[in-house]
């Protein structure tokens, strides 16, 4: 399987500030990375599709890149509904997988 | 607007089998575009992704499960289906269903979620 590690685990982090966190896999899966955001007791919703393709309605303060094996989700100007978890999930090869996901908090 | 929804058993007993429905409405299961999905999220864990099922019947399963996992889709009422055989408390997680994009490789619709509880 590809493993798919995320750094950091959480963050704290104000209204406005830039947050910028990495997703690394275990090998190469060129772009085919998404980004999800789940708040608790929630589904994940997809943001970012082939690694830096915003989703119809999701805000343009988040932004996707990378290739390869790394890959980076930037949320510009942190706002009250963004504090969440973040995961990112390989769709390259089978079976697909997730990273552990990474806390986004006051 | 797509929506999707799980329902079964919140219990299950050990070596019994865990069996999950998701109706899907405001768009058909047949369409042609859309893998439908089934993942599994253990309290406090990640996201694991079970297996996934194409209109036609064609299906992909996590090798980790797949000795014991069926997924099947119905047509006719527009919803698919997860079975999970011989479960033990590993398998007690919040499950999903959720519509795959075949022109996005994503999960782009998603159920609520369901609970399922292992134990006697």
């Amino acid at each position: 399987d590809i493993q798919m590690a995320q750094s950091p685990s959480s963050v704290s982090a104000s209204i406005g500030d830039r947050v910028t966190i990495t997703c690394r896999a275990s090998q190469g899966i060129s772009s085919w990375l998404a980004w999800y955001q789940q708040k608790p007791g929630k589904a994940p919703k997809l943001l970012i599709f082939h690694a830096s393709n915003l989703q119809s309605g999701v805000p343009s303060r988040f932004s996707g890149s990378g290739s390869g094996t790394d890959f980076t989700l930037t949320i510009s100007s942190l706002q009250p509904e963004d504090f969440a978890t973040y995961y990112c999930q390989q769709s390259n090869t089978f079976p697909f997988t997730f990273g552990p996901g990474t806390k986004v908090d006051l | 607007q797509v929506q999707l929804q799980e329902s079964g058993p919140g219990l299950v007993k050990p070596s019994q089998t865990l069996s999950l429905t998701c109706s899907v409405s405001g768009g058909s299961i047949s369409s042609g575009f859309y893998f439908w999905s089934w993942m599994r999220q253990p309290a406090g864990k990640r996201l694991e992704w079970i297996g996934r099922i194409f209109s036609s019947g064609d299906t992909n399963y996590n090798p980790s499960l797949k000795s014991r996992v069926t997924i099947s889709v119905d047509t006719s009422n527009n919803q698919f289906s997860l079975r999970l055989n011989s479960v033990t408390a590993a398998d007690t997680a919040v499950y999903y269903c959720a519509r795959e994009s075949v022109a996005v490789a994503a999960l782009d619709s998603w159920g609520q979620g369901t609970l399922v509880t292992v134990s006697s």
